[in-house]
């Protein structure tokens, strides 16, 4: 039982280049989120989907995209990447109260 | 805007001790402040959570207070470990709408703790 699995674990992008987050679960949970977390800041909330096929808009959306298309996948896209979204990446799940969080992707920007 | 303030933003304590990090908010239709764990390299982890119908939850040497009407809560650390070194953050979940369970959660800025041994 991995719970929630992330990829990759670092990633080191030129700024304009595009890249895909990958985020799968394996708990079966209908709610997924990703987040990013930067020094002082706490996380953060980007998007997060409520179900297969759907996806909502967060806290900080701006310059990037998510699908959902299997329940247990939750993909998070940069379509340009800028060195204002070097952060750590955190994926997570849930139903009901309690999230799961994978254990992150670091993405530098250069 | 940050809806839940966190402080301190670091916390030295000594082995044995007891370690305290304090959170406040403002929108009361909050419903649900849990306090998540997370060691370097890693995610998050649940610790310990408390609804605003009680005042204090306690979990082994982990105890949350929630004062409802000074919109505060706090998470205290007995006997403070070595292992305890961590980052810690508090948060607190919109309560649930249109008959589903799903709420967001609004996080704190973290408190990074370090016990000395």
């Amino acid at each position: 039982n991995a719970g929630v699995t992330q990829t990759p674990k670092f990633r080191v992008l030129k700024t304009g280049q595009s890249m895909t987050l990958l985020c799968a679960q394996d708990m079966n949970h209908e709610y997924m989120y990703w987040y990013r977390q930067d020094p002082g800041m706490g996380l953060r909330l980007i998007h997060y989907s409520v179900g297969e096929g759907t996806t909502a808009k967060g806290e900080v959306p701006d310059g990037y995209n998510v699908s959902r298309l299997k329940k247990q996948n939750f993909l998070l896209g940069l379509e340009s990447a800028a060195p204002s979204q070097t952060s750590v990446y955190f994926c997570a799940s849930s139903w009901g109260f309690a999230q799961h969080f994978g254990d992150g992707t670091r993405l530098s920007i250069l | 805007q940050q809806q839940v303030k966190q402080s301190p933003q670091s916390l030295i304590v000594q082995k044995g001790g007891i370690s305290i990090i304090n959170c406040a908010y403002e929108n009361t239709a909050f419903d649900y402040f849990p306090w998540y764990q997370q060691f370097p390299g890693k995610g998050p982890a649940l610790l310990i959570a408390i609804r605003p119908d009680v005042s204090e939850k306690k979990e082994g040497r982990f105890t949350i207070s929630f004062n409802k009407s000074a919109k505060q809560f706090s998470l205290h650390i007995m006997d403070s470990q070595p292992g305890d070194s961590a980052t810690y953050f508090c948060a607190a979940r919109v309560q649930p709408t249109g008959g589903t369970s799903y709420g967001k959660l609004t996080f704190g800025q973290g408190t990074i703790l370090t016990v000395h041994p």
